[in-house]
């Protein structure tokens, strides 16, 4: 069974503050793709970054940075000096040998100015 | 280029009526994919199409639910006698269809249909 656990269900920072998103996954696959998505208040889902499940090594790309960890099962998400626009439900998703990409229950994140 | 499309981007409907919703993917995906999000929750699957092949209809919650490519681009997802759990957000998604070692490449997702069953 294929399970993605977001453990935050809120965050509330201000505006330039650090902060790190927490995304547990549990896959039997040996290949599998790990996703982050972003749903701000309009309610689409804007992709972000996928990763494999051979590539460990953590991203960035400007203010944002990802950590996988596959020792922990785990793939987490920072925002650097985090501004309004942050402001979203951010999804965590893994999807491994079949079709249905699995996703946790997301992490809402407010950045107060 | 274009993105994901999905009509209406509203819906109420009697409990007892049929509704149908529509996908447009992205042009050249073959891949097509419907999710159910319900409130405060994350996307749960429903079915996947490859081209105009269902390959996939597990996450349909019941036989009231039925979708449909028939031309292998835009698809539709039919509910028929609309219950009140059926309100949610039904998101439609597509890809291209090989990404590494086989798995479903990147989903790129529409701006749902949210549906409301009085």
């Amino acid at each position: 069974a294929q399970k993605v656990t977001q453990a935050q269900t809120e965050i509330s920072v201000v505006e330039k503050e650090d902060v790190t998103l927490d995304c547990v996954y549990e896959t039997r696959d040996t290949t599998y793709y790990l996703f982050w998505y972003k749903q701000p208040p309009s309610g689409e889902l804007v992709f972000l970054i996928r990763r494999n499940s051979f590539d460990e090594q953590n991203e960035i790309s400007g203010r944002y940075s990802w950590n996988f960890q596959k020792s922990t099962s785990s793939f987490n998400f920072t925002i650097t000096a985090s501004q309004v626009v942050d402001s979203a439900v951010y999804f965590c998703a893994l999807i491994g040998r079949g079709n249905d990409m699995r996703f946790g229950a997301g992490t809402r994140l407010t950045v107060k100015p | 280029g274009a993105g994901v499309s999905q009509s209406p981007r509203y819906k109420v409907a009697k409990r007892g009526q049929d509704v149908a919703l529509r996908c447009d993917p992205i042009s050249g995906h073959v891949s097509l994919f419907w999710y159910q999000q319900a409130l405060g929750q994350g996307p749960e699957f429903l079915t996947y199409f490859q081209n105009e092949a269902q390959l996939d209809k597990s996450g349909l919650p019941s036989d009231r639910f039925f979708a449909e490519r028939p031309e292998g681009s835009v698809s539709t997802l039919k509910i028929q006698r609309t219950q009140q759990e059926d309100s949610a957000v039904y998101l439609c998604a597509s890809s291209d269809p090989q990404g590494l070692a086989g798995l479903t490449d990147t989903q790129y997702f529409g701006p749902g249909t949210r549906l409301t069953v009085l």
